[in-house]
């Protein structure tokens, strides 16, 4: 069975750093064609798809938010860190980790953390 | 990017009776297309991938159909559990994205 939750600050200031943490279970990021992703939904809004990291380390970020994105994985700990810098009041969103399935071209997410919300405020 | 537009961004329907959702492409995505249905306050859950393939444990009742531009979700007898919000989301392409959503809403 695939789970994954995340962890991290509910409140957070204005340009400081976020770091999220994902951790999962049922599968391992080191079976080739796996990754996970984080994707994000402000309140009321839709889904917006933020990083992904693979098994072999491979990352990609959203193009809009890259400069300030960085994704990493401890596949011992079963976990994946996303870091968000320089945050504003619009990065307010739940955040969500997703696991993305082995099969090549299959960039779509089957499992689903319950997702956390990061208030940016002052 | 690829934009994704879904229509309508409401739709009222009564328990029993059929809905259909619709989501256009900016450009062609070929048949990668996954449709979510996301209930208030839970993530979103996988329905459909591959446009047209239901997930792991979706009933018989949702339904996708579509390549290319032009896609459609389909469920055949709305149930109660189904009033939900809507997503479909490319993955044909860098990166992937998500429509704005379909609410179905109780007529």
């Amino acid at each position: 069975q695939i789970t994954l939750k995340e962890s991290g600050p509910t409140l957070v200031k204005p340009t400081q750093t976020l770091t999220l943490t994902c951790t999962f279970s049922g599968f391992s990021l080191s079976t080739s064609g796996v990754g996970v992703a984080w994707i994000r939904q402000p309140p009321g809004e839709a889904l917006e798809w933020l990083a992904l990291i693979y098994w072999d380390d491979d990352k990609r970020y959203s193009p809009s938010l890259k400069s300030r994105l960085t994704i990493t994985k401890d596949t011992s700990k079963n976990q994946v860190v996303l870091t968000m810098t320089n945050m504003d009041p619009v990065d307010t969103a739940t955040y969500y980790c997703a696991h993305k399935g082995a099969a090549a071209g299959t960039l779509y997410f089957g499992y689903w953390g319950q997702g956390t919300l990061v208030t940016v405020s002052s | 990017e690829i934009v994704m537009t879904q229509s309508p961004a409401t739709l009222s329907v009564s328990p029993g009776e059929r809905a259909t959702l619709s989501c256009r492409a900016s450009q062609s995505v070929s048949s990668n297309l996954a449709w979510y249905q996301q209930n208030p306050g839970q993530a979103p859950r996988l329905l459909i991938y591959g446009a047209s393939t239901r997930a792991t444990g979706i009933p018989a009742r949702f339904s996708g159909s579509g390549s290319g531009t032009e896609f459609t979700l389909t469920i055949s007898s709305l149930q109660s559990e189904d009033f939900a919000v809507y997503y479909c989301q490319q993955y044909n392409n860098w990166p992937p994205t998500f429509g704005q959503g379909t609410k179905v809403e109780i007529k």
